[in-house]
């Protein structure tokens, strides 16, 4: 079966603090990965999405990045954080392919910056 | 683009009574899906059903159904028999049938779901 996992739970990061959020898959290949962002209280942002390993297609200019190094692994980043950086960030899959046209979300990570 | 509207920031149900969530969305296109997903205290995201816009038949899964209403471009969830479990954040969602990889999801802003004991 597949599973994603998401790391770590809760972050509390200085502003200024460099960042590094990293998302996997496991049971599927060449799945989408998505990370989207979710401000209290309010909806969801995507932030990035790839189709495959390099590959990273941004929805909003920030000052965040993506990468996927492998074919099941996804990375958020950055170099210098912002109070505005605050929410909490999910990672998703899916594998239209494999019929899979939803998404899976993983468990979130919690940022507070500080 | 794809927008998707939850006009109803909250509801309140009490337990074991039926409610309808409401969501509409704008679309061009004439194949899609739609998507409710629940967000519980945990915060994760967890989908509750689904609707491919090309089979007519409303799906259903165990207490959860949808009202899909294509040419009304509306998509809204009954939950039947409510029960305490069923609190969460209710989010409406679109995705694009393409499959050229860059599907994506476009997200309404919720509904917050109270189950009143």
């Amino acid at each position: 079966s597949q599973t994603i996992h998401q790391w770590p739970a809760t972050l509390v990061q200085p502003v200024g603090s460099p960042l590094s959020l990293e998302c996997t898959v496991e049971g599927t290949s060449n799945p989408n990965l998505y990370w989207y962002r979710q401000a209290a209280g309010r909806g969801l942002q995507l932030l990035f999405y790839s189709v495959g390993i390099g590959q990273i297609s941004s929805e909003v200019p920030q000052n965040l990045s993506a990468s996927r190094p492998q074919d099941r692994q996804f990375i958020l980043s950055s170099k210098k954080l912002l109070l505005s950086d605050s929410g909490f960030y999910l990672c998703a899959w899916s594998n239209y392919a494999q019929g899979d046209y939803g998404y899976t979300f993983g468990s979130g990570t919690r940022l507070t910056v500080v | 683009a794809q927008t998707v509207t939850q006009s109803q920031p909250e509801m309140s149900v009490q337990e074991a009574e039926t409610v309808t969530l409401s969501c509409t969305y704008d679309t061009s296109e004439s194949d899609y899906y739609l998507f409710w997903y629940k967000q519980p205290p945990s915060r994760q995201m967890i989908l509750v059903i689904r609707q491919e816009a090309y089979k007519q038949q409303n799906a259903t899964e165990n207490r959860f159904s949808v009202n899909f209403q294509k040419a009304a471009k509306s998509f809204s969830l009954k939950i039947s028999d409510s029960q305490l479990g069923d609190a969460a954040m209710y989010f409406c969602a679109y995705r694009s049938q393409s499959n050229f990889g860059n599907e994506k999801l476009t997200f309404g802003t919720g509904t917050r779901l109270t189950i009143i004991p």
